[in-house]
């Protein structure tokens, strides 16, 4: 089983709507959770970082954590075309190093 | 400039030869990571450092050197480059390894032929 699981997509929606992504993760001690957005033949950027159980929001970004069900969600409300990109899933790992899922490519259809 | 810069940007190696990829960063940033990229696998970690002269292996460290003499440089070397190590690299920083995001370097291309 792979640290941290995406589902790779492609997801599809059309501008206005609401994009979902989710995220597990298999290590039980981890402390810290971001999303990072990455445009094509470019290097990953933070999107969001959440640390906490709850709901985390920045403007039209809303992160989600469930530590008891290891699970890390991002919202995107308000789809719009520049949102499209691959969108990756981090972990903090009991090693004290970093890991990424394979990443959710998004795409926003005007 | 503040930040992290990778050397070159990209590069075409063959078989068999020794190829060194240039990290440096400029926050004094105590951790560094290097991953590579490569379609349906996403940002697998091959080394990390926590400081200066402190080195771990990450998922897929075979094949891979690196050393930490400094806390601005994290130098990757590829000993023996193979084709399967044909992929986009990244490094990065980070002030710490909870609480705090990973900066990343503009990624090196590496072909190998």
């Amino acid at each position: 089983q792979k640290e941290v699981e995406q589902n790779s997509g492609p997801l599809s929606v059309p501008e206005g709507a609401i994009a979902s992504l989710n995220c597990t993760y298999s290590d039980r001690g981890s402390q810290s959770f971001f999303w990072y957005r990455q445009y094509s033949g470019k290097s990953p950027e933070l999107i969001m970082s959440i640390y906490s159980n709850g709901d985390k929001e920045d403007g039209r970004f809303t992160a989600q954590l469930n530590k008891a069900s290891q699970y890390v969600s991002l919202l995107i409300r308000d789809s719009q075309p520049s949102d499209s990109a691959t969108y990756l899933c981090a972990v903090n790992t009991k090693d004290n190093d970093m890991r990424f899922g394979a990443g959710t490519r998004l795409t926003v259809k005007p | 400039d503040a930040g992290i810069t990778q050397s070159p940007r990209y590069k075409i190696t063959e078989t068999g030869r020794q190829v060194t990829l240039m990290c440096h960063q400029t926050w004094s940033h105590s951790y560094m990571f290097w991953y590579r990229q490569d379609l349906g696998h996403g940002l697998r970690l091959i080394y990390y450092s926590a400081a200066a002269d402190i080195t771990d292996k990450g998922e897929v460290p075979d094949g891979y050197v690196v050393s930490r003499s400094k806390t601005e440089n994290f130098p990757l070397t590829l000993e023996s480059a193979t084709r399967s190590q044909t992929s986009v690299y990244f490094c990065a920083s980070s002030r710490a390894i909870t609480g705090t995001e990973a900066f990343f370097g503009q990624g090196t291309r590496l072909t190998v032929v």
